[in-house]
Protein backbone atom coordinates (compact mmCIF):
# COMPACT_ATOMS: atom_id res chain seq x y z
CA UNK A 1 0.00 0.00 0.00
CA UNK A 2 1.20 3.91 -0.52
CA UNK A 3 2.27 5.20 3.05
CA UNK A 4 1.64 8.98 2.68
CA UNK A 5 3.80 10.69 5.52
CA UNK A 6 3.03 14.32 6.49
CA UNK A 7 5.00 16.96 7.77
CA UNK A 8 5.70 18.61 10.27
CA UNK A 9 3.80 17.02 12.91
CA UNK A 10 3.13 20.31 13.88
CA UNK A 11 3.56 23.79 12.09
CA UNK A 12 3.90 26.96 14.97
CA UNK A 13 2.55 30.28 12.87
CA UNK A 14 0.84 33.55 13.58
CA UNK A 15 -2.45 35.10 11.61
CA UNK A 16 -1.81 36.59 8.53
CA UNK A 17 1.58 33.93 7.92
CA UNK A 18 1.68 31.64 5.31
CA UNK A 19 1.82 27.79 5.58
CA UNK A 20 3.71 25.03 3.84
CA UNK A 21 2.01 21.69 4.40
CA UNK A 22 4.08 18.53 2.81
CA UNK A 23 2.41 15.33 2.06
CA UNK A 24 5.45 12.71 0.60
CA UNK A 25 3.80 9.44 -0.80
CA UNK A 26 6.05 5.81 -0.55
CA UNK A 27 5.65 5.90 -4.35
CA UNK A 28 4.72 7.98 -7.26
CA UNK A 29 0.95 8.71 -8.04
CA UNK A 30 0.92 8.42 -11.36
CA UNK A 31 -2.19 10.85 -12.24
CA UNK A 32 -2.07 13.55 -9.07
CA UNK A 33 -4.81 11.86 -7.30
CA UNK A 34 -4.07 13.22 -4.38
CA UNK A 35 -6.84 15.20 -1.81
CA UNK A 36 -6.49 17.22 1.28
CA UNK A 37 -8.91 17.62 3.86
CA UNK A 38 -9.11 20.61 6.58
CA UNK A 39 -10.70 19.17 10.31
CA UNK A 40 -11.84 20.99 13.18
CA UNK A 41 -12.41 20.10 16.44
CA UNK A 42 -15.14 18.02 16.69
CA UNK A 43 -15.98 17.77 13.27
CA UNK A 44 -15.97 15.34 10.15
CA UNK A 45 -13.25 16.32 7.55
CA UNK A 46 -13.81 19.07 4.68
CA UNK A 47 -12.53 18.47 1.03
CA UNK A 48 -10.14 20.95 0.51
CA UNK A 49 -7.88 20.21 -2.68
CA UNK A 50 -8.91 17.39 -4.63
CA UNK A 51 -6.58 16.24 -8.02
CA UNK A 52 -3.47 17.76 -6.29
CA UNK A 53 -4.46 21.72 -7.15
CA UNK A 54 -7.89 21.67 -7.91
CA UNK A 55 -10.24 23.40 -4.71
CA UNK A 56 -13.30 21.81 -3.50
CA UNK A 57 -16.86 23.65 -3.99
CA UNK A 58 -16.55 26.39 -1.20
CA UNK A 59 -13.08 26.48 -0.74
CA UNK A 60 -10.96 30.55 -0.22
CA UNK A 61 -8.21 31.22 -2.91
CA UNK A 62 -5.80 31.37 0.16
CA UNK A 63 -5.85 27.47 -0.45
CA UNK A 64 -3.46 25.80 -3.09
CA UNK A 65 -2.13 22.95 -3.70
CA UNK A 66 0.46 21.57 -6.08
CA UNK A 67 3.22 18.83 -6.97
CA UNK A 68 3.64 15.39 -8.55
CA UNK A 69 5.09 12.30 -8.20
CA UNK A 70 5.71 11.58 -5.02
CA UNK A 71 5.75 15.39 -3.08
CA UNK A 72 2.62 16.78 -2.86
CA UNK A 73 2.04 20.53 -1.17
CA UNK A 74 -0.64 22.95 0.78
CA UNK A 75 -0.29 25.79 0.71
CA UNK A 76 -2.52 28.48 2.71
CA UNK A 77 -1.35 32.19 1.79
CA UNK A 78 -2.48 33.98 5.13
CA UNK A 79 -3.77 32.47 7.92
CA UNK A 80 -6.84 33.13 9.19
CA UNK A 81 -8.16 31.89 12.58
CA UNK A 82 -10.14 29.36 11.83
CA UNK A 83 -7.37 27.75 9.74
CA UNK A 84 -6.03 26.90 12.53
CA UNK A 85 -6.73 23.22 12.72
CA UNK A 86 -5.36 19.57 11.33
CA UNK A 87 -4.65 18.24 7.85
CA UNK A 88 -5.31 15.35 6.16
CA UNK A 89 -3.78 14.25 2.40
CA UNK A 90 -5.35 11.00 1.10
CA UNK A 91 -4.13 9.78 -2.33
CA UNK A 92 -6.53 7.52 -4.32
CA UNK A 93 -4.03 6.46 -7.01
CA UNK A 94 -3.76 2.77 -5.67
CA UNK A 95 -5.97 1.11 -3.44
CA UNK A 96 -6.15 0.39 -0.58
CA UNK A 97 -7.08 4.12 -0.41
CA UNK A 98 -4.80 5.65 2.04
CA UNK A 99 -4.19 9.53 4.18
CA UNK A 100 -1.39 10.51 5.96
CA UNK A 101 -0.95 10.66 9.71
CA UNK A 102 -1.58 14.55 9.76
CA UNK A 103 -0.31 18.37 10.47
CA UNK A 104 -1.28 20.58 13.16
CA UNK A 105 -1.72 24.07 12.48
CA UNK A 106 -1.65 25.72 15.85
CA UNK A 107 -1.08 29.44 17.29
CA UNK B 1 -28.98 18.91 -0.18
CA UNK B 2 -27.85 15.65 0.50
CA UNK B 3 -26.93 14.50 3.99
CA UNK B 4 -25.53 11.61 5.62
CA UNK B 5 -26.44 10.50 9.09
CA UNK B 6 -24.96 7.02 10.87
CA UNK B 7 -26.41 4.99 13.23
CA UNK B 8 -24.56 1.89 15.61
CA UNK B 9 -24.94 0.49 18.90
CA UNK B 10 -22.05 2.63 20.22
CA UNK B 11 -20.67 -0.46 22.90
CA UNK B 12 -19.91 -3.62 20.93
CA UNK B 13 -17.78 -6.53 22.92
CA UNK B 14 -15.14 -8.30 21.42
CA UNK B 15 -15.10 -11.09 19.50
CA UNK B 16 -18.95 -9.92 18.33
CA UNK B 17 -20.26 -8.48 15.06
CA UNK B 18 -20.25 -4.48 14.64
CA UNK B 19 -23.24 -3.80 12.64
CA UNK B 20 -23.74 0.57 11.18
CA UNK B 21 -26.12 2.02 8.77
CA UNK B 22 -25.93 5.01 7.13
CA UNK B 23 -29.06 6.63 6.02
CA UNK B 24 -28.81 9.11 2.92
CA UNK B 25 -31.48 11.83 3.04
CA UNK B 26 -32.14 14.79 0.68
CA UNK B 27 -31.27 12.56 -2.41
CA UNK B 28 -31.14 9.19 -4.18
CA UNK B 29 -28.51 6.39 -3.29
CA UNK B 30 -29.11 5.56 -6.83
CA UNK B 31 -26.98 7.90 -8.53
CA UNK B 32 -23.51 8.10 -9.91
CA UNK B 33 -21.10 8.11 -6.44
CA UNK B 34 -19.45 5.22 -4.31
CA UNK B 35 -21.02 5.26 -0.77
CA UNK B 36 -17.68 4.79 1.72
CA UNK B 37 -16.88 3.72 5.19
CA UNK B 38 -13.89 5.78 6.79
CA UNK B 39 -12.68 5.12 10.61
CA UNK B 40 -10.88 7.25 12.52
CA UNK B 41 -9.42 5.94 15.77
CA UNK B 42 -8.79 8.13 18.83
CA UNK B 43 -6.11 10.91 18.10
CA UNK B 44 -4.78 8.88 14.78
CA UNK B 45 -5.67 9.38 11.24
CA UNK B 46 -8.01 8.03 8.67
CA UNK B 47 -8.54 4.35 7.19
CA UNK B 48 -10.59 3.50 4.40
CA UNK B 49 -12.39 0.53 4.99
CA UNK B 50 -14.92 -0.23 2.14
CA UNK B 51 -16.81 1.73 -1.09
CA UNK B 52 -19.44 -0.05 -2.90
CA UNK B 53 -21.76 1.35 -6.07
CA UNK B 54 -25.15 1.43 -5.76
CA UNK B 55 -25.18 -1.57 -8.03
CA UNK B 56 -23.42 -3.49 -5.72
CA UNK B 57 -19.92 -3.32 -6.93
CA UNK B 58 -17.27 -3.40 -3.78
CA UNK B 59 -14.08 -2.91 -3.06
CA UNK B 60 -12.34 -3.79 0.32
CA UNK B 61 -9.16 -2.74 2.74
CA UNK B 62 -7.33 -5.66 3.21
CA UNK B 63 -6.02 -4.83 6.33
CA UNK B 64 -9.32 -5.75 8.13
CA UNK B 65 -8.65 -9.20 6.19
CA UNK B 66 -12.24 -9.71 4.73
CA UNK B 67 -14.10 -9.09 8.72
CA UNK B 68 -16.14 -6.48 6.76
CA UNK B 69 -18.64 -6.38 4.71
CA UNK B 70 -20.13 -3.58 2.74
CA UNK B 71 -24.26 -3.23 1.49
CA UNK B 72 -26.28 -1.03 0.21
CA UNK B 73 -30.28 -1.44 -0.33
CA UNK B 74 -31.50 1.33 -2.38
CA UNK B 75 -34.99 0.57 -1.21
CA UNK B 76 -34.01 1.95 2.36
CA UNK B 77 -31.85 4.60 0.48
CA UNK B 78 -29.15 3.44 3.27
CA UNK B 79 -25.86 1.67 3.08
CA UNK B 80 -24.36 -0.70 5.69
CA UNK B 81 -21.14 -2.38 7.03
CA UNK B 82 -20.75 -5.44 9.46
CA UNK B 83 -17.44 -5.85 10.86
CA UNK B 84 -16.91 -9.64 12.47
CA UNK B 85 -14.45 -10.57 15.55
CA UNK B 86 -14.19 -7.60 16.75
CA UNK B 87 -11.02 -6.59 19.06
CA UNK B 88 -10.15 -3.33 20.79
CA UNK B 89 -8.37 -1.81 17.32
CA UNK B 90 -11.44 -1.38 16.27
CA UNK B 91 -12.76 1.27 18.61
CA UNK B 92 -12.81 4.64 16.45
CA UNK B 93 -14.90 6.89 15.10
CA UNK B 94 -16.89 5.31 11.93
CA UNK B 95 -17.66 7.57 9.15
CA UNK B 96 -20.14 7.34 6.23
CA UNK B 97 -18.84 9.47 3.14
CA UNK B 98 -19.88 9.74 -0.42
CA UNK B 99 -16.98 10.23 -3.08
CA UNK B 100 -17.22 12.89 -5.75
CA UNK B 101 -18.05 10.27 -8.34
CA UNK B 102 -17.63 6.63 -10.06
CA UNK B 103 -14.08 7.50 -12.00
CA UNK B 104 -11.17 6.79 -9.94
CA UNK B 105 -10.52 10.40 -10.57
CA UNK B 106 -12.95 11.47 -7.89
CA UNK B 107 -12.22 8.82 -5.67
CA UNK B 108 -12.25 11.49 -2.86
CA UNK B 109 -15.02 12.50 -0.81
CA UNK B 110 -17.23 15.84 -0.47
CA UNK B 111 -19.54 14.49 1.64
CA UNK B 112 -19.86 13.33 5.41
CA UNK B 113 -21.80 11.84 7.93
CA UNK B 114 -21.13 13.76 11.64
CA UNK B 115 -19.58 10.00 12.52
CA UNK B 116 -20.42 7.69 15.25
CA UNK B 117 -18.13 6.36 18.01
CA UNK B 118 -17.58 2.53 18.49
CA UNK B 119 -16.26 1.45 21.67
CA UNK B 120 -15.54 -2.57 21.51
CA UNK B 121 -15.36 -3.23 25.13
CA UNK B 122 -16.07 -6.17 27.61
Amino acid sequence: EIVLTQSPGTLSLSPGEGASLSCRASQSLSSRYLAWYQQKPGQAPRLLIYGASNRATGIPDRFSGSGSGTDFTLTISRLEPEDFVLYFCQQYDTKPLTFGGGTKVEI
Amino acid sequence: QLQLQESGPGLVKPSETLSLTCSVSGGSITSNYYWVWLRQPPGKGLEWIASIGYSGNDYYNPSLKSRATISIDTSKNQFSLRVNFISAADTALYYCVRSRGIPQEDWNFDLWGRGTLVTVSS
